[in-house]
């Protein structure tokens, strides 16, 4: 059964570094996604892309957040200048249809901890 | 916005018996989904409920969905050790909203 894949699945970093996290989505989706889940809370949405552009961010994808899809295949998230605020799981999800119903297939995740 | 919230927050009981979840919401949704999250580790997805219904059945799995009182809820019958797990609802919009809202999810022991 396809599946949504995560690369790394453990990034340390130290504060003020660049990271790029990446994701392979199941190859015929449309949309994609990605979330992230602070140690003991909610899993919050940070952003939707479709057709090579952001369709939907929320407040916490500031300017030092950006994403990609450089091929065919690939997705990352890029935080440009990390902060120790940054340490969370970020997932990668997609979804292969917008309109009515759709469900969105989520990777097993990267544990980012920043220090 | 519209938030899942889950309760109760905790749940423990013994193999075998049947466990019930609870989620609410604020607004109006498009879908409402279930989600089981291992420690640590990804979502899985475990059911799609729509707006326009009211139950739905998966193997072991029984959701319902009552948009009057903007709640749903999960049983899992005949529960087994391997289904200790957090369970979370996420809904989604109208308006073709593409985001899903994660309630704080329901931690479920399940003692042999």
């Amino acid at each position: 059964e396809p599946e949504v894949t995560q690369t790394p699945s453990h990034q340390v970093t130290q504060m003020g570094q660049e990271v790029i996290l990446r994701c392979v989505p199941i190859s015929n989706h449309l949309y994609f996604y990605w979330y992230r889940q602070i140690l003991g809370q909610k899993v919050e949405f940070l952003v939707s892309f479709y057709n090579n552009e952001i369709s939907e961010k929320s407040e916490i994808f500031d300017d030092q957040f950006s994403v990609e899809r450089p091929d065919g295949s690939n997705f990352t998230l890029k935080i440009r200048s990390t902060k120790l605020e940054d340490s969370a799981m970020y997932f990668c999800a997609s979804s292969p249809n917008r309109q009515g119903t759709y469900e969105q297939y989520f990777g097993p995740g990267t544990r980012l901890t920043v220090t | 916005s519209q938030q899942g919230e889950e309760d109760p927050q905790a749940l423990s009981i013994q193999e075998g018996e049947n466990a019930t979840m609870n989620c609410s919401y604020k607004t109006s949704i498009n879908n409402l989904q279930w989600y089981r999250q291992n420690s640590g580790r990804g979502l899985v997805h475990l059911i799609l409920i729509r707006s326009n219904e009211r139950e739905k059945h998966s193997g072991r799995l029984r959701v319902t969905l009552d948009t009057s009182k903007k709640s749903s809820s999960l049983l899992i019958t005949a529960s087994r050790a391997a289904d200790t797990a957090s369970y979370f609802c996420a809904t989604d919009g109208i308006q073709g909203a593409q985001k899903l809202v994660f309630g704080q999810g329901t931690r479920l022991t399940i003692n042999p």
